[in-house]
């Protein structure tokens, strides 16, 4: 089914260890973003891109850092894990047409950071 | 800058009740605004949208009208259903070329028989 998928969809890391997240996406989107979902905050933006080899830092960029090398993937980078990044994380890609713009969202990666 | 905010839950109701879920928001101009559902379990899901003054969107029994007025963008039911049960977002367009969408808390809402 075409749409946005998340790799892992559940991980266990302990502090300071890295990771990273896989978002890809098969629908031809030019936007992709991270979020992070935590209780009473709703989502909040980390990264986006507009297009193939671009990056920019959304709300709360601290201790991320992403790469979009091809234009289906996004990846998010944990460098060194803290407890604060335990959280939910969605992927989202979006097109913006003539007939306005539309987002598509992945199921998450629920990270714990232990 | 922009932003949304979302009436607090969580919301428990009856079948077959009304369902009422505040947005308001803030903004320059008139951005388009959307209501996000998420499943027990899942992403988040377009649920309904409105992109400009006075228009209604509407999907699945439920309708919110875009309000300049009051800046609002009220999520409505007349008769929810155990199915219902879900968080629901209000969202509205970034009008800058980030093309993001600013999200306001998420309301839970639970339906019981």
């Amino acid at each position: 089914n075409a749409g946005v998928t998340q790799t892992p969809k559940f991980r266990v890391l302990k502090t300071g260890q890295s990771m990273t997240l896989l978002c890809a996406q098969d629908m031809n989107h030019e936007y992709m973003y991270w979020y992070r979902q935590d209780p009473g905050m709703g989502l909040r933006l980390i990264h986006y891109s507009v297009g193939e080899g671009t990056t920019a830092k959304g709300e709360v960029p601290d201790g991320y850092n992403v790469s979009r090398l091809k234009k289906q993937n996004f990846l998010l980078g944990l460098e060194s894990a803290a407890p604060s990044q335990t959280s939910v994380y969605f992927c989202a890609s979006s097109y913006v047409g003539r007939k306005g713009y539309g987002y598509t969202f992945g199921s998450g990666t629920r990270l714990t950071v232990v | 800058g922009d932003s949304v905010t979302q009436m607090e839950g969580p919301v428990t109701l009856s079948e077959e009740a009304f369902l009422t879920i505040n947005c308001t928001y803030t903004a320059t101009g008139y951005p388009s605004l959307f209501w996000y559902v998420q499943y027990p379990g899942e992403g988040l899901q377009l649920l309904l949208k409105a992109t400009k003054a006075d228009d209604k969107g509407s999907n699945k029994g439920f309708e919110a009208t875009y309000r300049k007025e009051t800046t609002s963008f009220h999520l409505e039911k007349g008769s929810v259903q155990v199915s219902d049960s879900a968080v629901y977002f209000c969202a509205l367009h970034d009008q800058t070329g980030a093309n993001n969408l600013f999200f306001g808390t998420g309301t839970r809402l639970t339906v019981i028989p």
